[in-house]
């Protein structure tokens, strides 16, 4: 089974901050990545799929990049709307999520 | 609007069996295969049963292989997921997922709100 690692768990920023998170796969699975935002009590939202690729509606500060084992997904601009929990998820083989990374208000 | 809408959910005891529907609205359904994903506090968002459109391929994860079993019923818009033999680990809230393409071994880009499943005696 491909495993997906996030980093970090958590992460503490302000409103305006440039926000990195990171997905490790722990083999290569190309550009068969995709990043979801979840908040408390919602279903996970696709935000970036094919590692790179904006989902219809996304606002354009967030933008994914990557390849093989290493993906990001950034925010350039963090908005007050965008405090919220975010999963990297590999559909090169079935499907696997990471563990999530928590955005909270620093 | 695509809409997934979930149910069946309840407690039950480990060793026993439950039913999840998942009626979807809004867009052809056939055209699309679906998936079951669930989460749970202690493992995160965990992919637990995959279906072609057409119900031709089917997928599961380790975890629930030869206890749970997904079906459809494009008739009706309707996905399922049969779960037998349900142990503890097994409780979460279980969401139906929309691939998007026929297959369903690629990302989701419409959720149902999710319908809980406890197990414990």
């Amino acid at each position: 089974d491909i495993q997906m690692t996030q980093s970090p768990s958590t992460l503490s920023a302000s409103v305006g901050d440039r926000v990195t998170i990171t997905c490790r796969a722990s083999e290569s699975i190309s550009s068969w990545l995709a990043w979801y935002q979840q908040k408390p009590g919602k279903a996970p939202k696709l935000l970036i799929y094919k590692a790179s690729s904006l989902e219809s509606g996304v606002p354009l500060r967030f933008s994914g990049s990557g390849s093989g084992t290493e993906f990001t997904l950034t925010i350039s601009s963090l908005q007050p709307d965008d405090f919220a929990t975010y999963y990297c998820q590999q559909y090169n083989t079935y499907s696997t999520f990471g563990q999530g990374t928590k955005v909270e208000v620093k | 609007e695509v809409q997934l809408v979930e149910s069946g959910g309840g407690v039950v005891r480990p060793g026993g069996s439950l039913r999840l529907s998942c009626a979807a609205s809004g867009f052809t359904f056939e055209d699309f295969g679906m998936s079951w994903v669930r989460q749970s506090p202690g493992r995160g968002l965990e992919w637990v049963s995959g279906i072609t459109w057409n119900g031709g391929r089917k997928g599961y994860a380790d975890s629930v292989k030869g206890r749970f079993t997904i079906s459809r019923d494009n008739a009706k818009s309707s996905l399922f997921l049969q779960m037998n033999g349900l142990r503890a680990e097994d409780t979460a809230l279980y969401y139906c997922a929309r691939a998007e393409y026929t297959g369903y071994d690629t990302r989701f880009d419409s959720w149902g709100q999710g319908t809980l499943v406890t197990v414990s005696s």
